[in-house]
Order: structure tokens, then sequence, then C-alpha cells
């Protein structure tokens, strides 16, 4: 069963660049989340989607982070425009629509930003 | 609002060695309850969920006392292999709860 796909692996941009990243969950997954991961934290949740719906973006920071998820399946999470403390690993992960369920990672991007 | 707070570590350990972990979570109405192993510069991946009569993996078991509203990973007969960050992570909120993530406790094992 193929995982979660992330791309691109690796992005480096100057600051007040934008950047897009781009996420396949694992299919029939309903529930999908992007993390931000700095070095040395643990994952922090940016959003959380249900098919196609917002269920939690209270930690996303909207003047500059935008993310959708059209047709329920992938996703793109954007920065625009980014800032030097953006930079941090960006994780998306899926879950099934079954309460008490695990996330399955995908294997990241890598944001630095100069 | 939605906290998880771990051991910061770092926790350096020969091999062989019992090293217990801990978490506590400020949401009571929490459901669901993980701990997920993350290797340097790799993703996070399930270790095990942790149910409330407690459950064991071989070497690891974990525990959960919800009137504490906290949360253990133990690890026996600790191996080289064990080495990584250890991450708590509970669901807040039901169905359509978030995972909410610790910020980990980082275990050497050395030989």
């Amino acid at each position: 069963e193929a995982g979660v796909a992330q791309s691109p692996r690796y992005k480096i941009i100057e600051k007040r660049q934008s950047v897009a990243f781009w996420c396949n969950p694992i299919s029939g997954h309903a529930t999908l989340y992007w993390y931000q991961q700095i070095l040395g934290q643990g994952p922090k949740l940016l959003i959380q989607f249900q098919n196609n719906g917002v269920v939690d973006d209270s930690q996303l920071p909207k003047d500059r982070f935008s993310a959708e998820r059209l047709k329920g399946v992938d996703s793109t999470l954007k920065i625009q425009p980014a800032k030097l403390e953006d930079s941090a690993v960006y994780l998306c992960a899926s879950s099934p629509y079954v309460p008490g369920t695990e996330a399955f990672f995908g294997q990241g991007t890598r944001l630095t930003v100069v | 609002r939605k906290e998880v707070e771990q051991d910061p570590g770092p926790f350096n350990v020969p091999e062989g060695a019992t090293v217990a972990f801990n978490c506590t979570y400020s949401n009571s109405a929490s459901q669901s309850f993980f701990w997920y192993r993350q290797d340097c510069r790799k993703e996070p991946k399930l270790l095990m969920s942790v149910y409330s009569s407690g459950n064991e993996d071989g070497r690891f078991t974990a525990q959960l006392n919800r009137a504490s509203q906290y949360i253990s990973l133990l690890i026996r007969d600790s191996k080289l292999s064990d080495s990584a960050t250890y991450l708590c992570v509970v669901n807040y909120g039901g169905s359509q709860g978030n995972l909410i993530f610790g910020k980990g406790t980082k275990l050497s094992v050395k030989p």
C-alpha cells in the first residue's frame, strides 16, 4: 500500500518569496493534517481537513499561510511571503475517518528560508 | 488549551537499561493516546497506541492514568536501535479531534 506522498523533499528560498508544498494522502483517508516541525521540537498542527472541509486551522498564520484540499484528496500548503522563522520541516499526515486511529506521515518537506 | 508536556531529556542510558518517559495532557476529554517514534531526519512513526488498561508490546509498556491525565512509556532491556526521539500524542476532541504532539524526549542508548 502506498504511503503519504509529499513533494518537494527539500526547498531553499529567500525571505519574502513564496513556496508551495504538495501532499497526496493514503487512498481512502478522509483526514489530512499539515504539521510544522522546527528543529528540536515536536510537530505543531497547522491545519486539519476532514475530506475537503477545514476542521481546525487555529494555529495557521493566516496572514501568510494558506492551504486547500480540493476534491478531498490532494492538498497544498502555501507560504507567501516566507520569513526566516518559517524554516522547518512541513509534514503531511493522513488518517482514516475512524475515531481513535493514528495518523500516517509523509517524509516531509524541509524548507530553508535564507 | 491543547497541551501535551513531556520530559525534555535527553536520556542517555547503557544497553540493557530500563527507561521510562512521562507525558501529561491538559484536556480531560481526550480520548485517544499514542506514542510515536521519530528517528533523526525522518518522519514520526507510530510506536504504539495507549489504552486505559495499559498495554505491552514486547519490551515496550504504555500506561494511561486518566484521573491524573498522565501517560507513560517504559522500555525494558534497551537496545542501541531504540535511540530516537519519542513523541507523546493526544487526540483532542472526539471523532474529528486533533492529534497534538508533545515536544518529544530524546533517548540515546550507548554500548
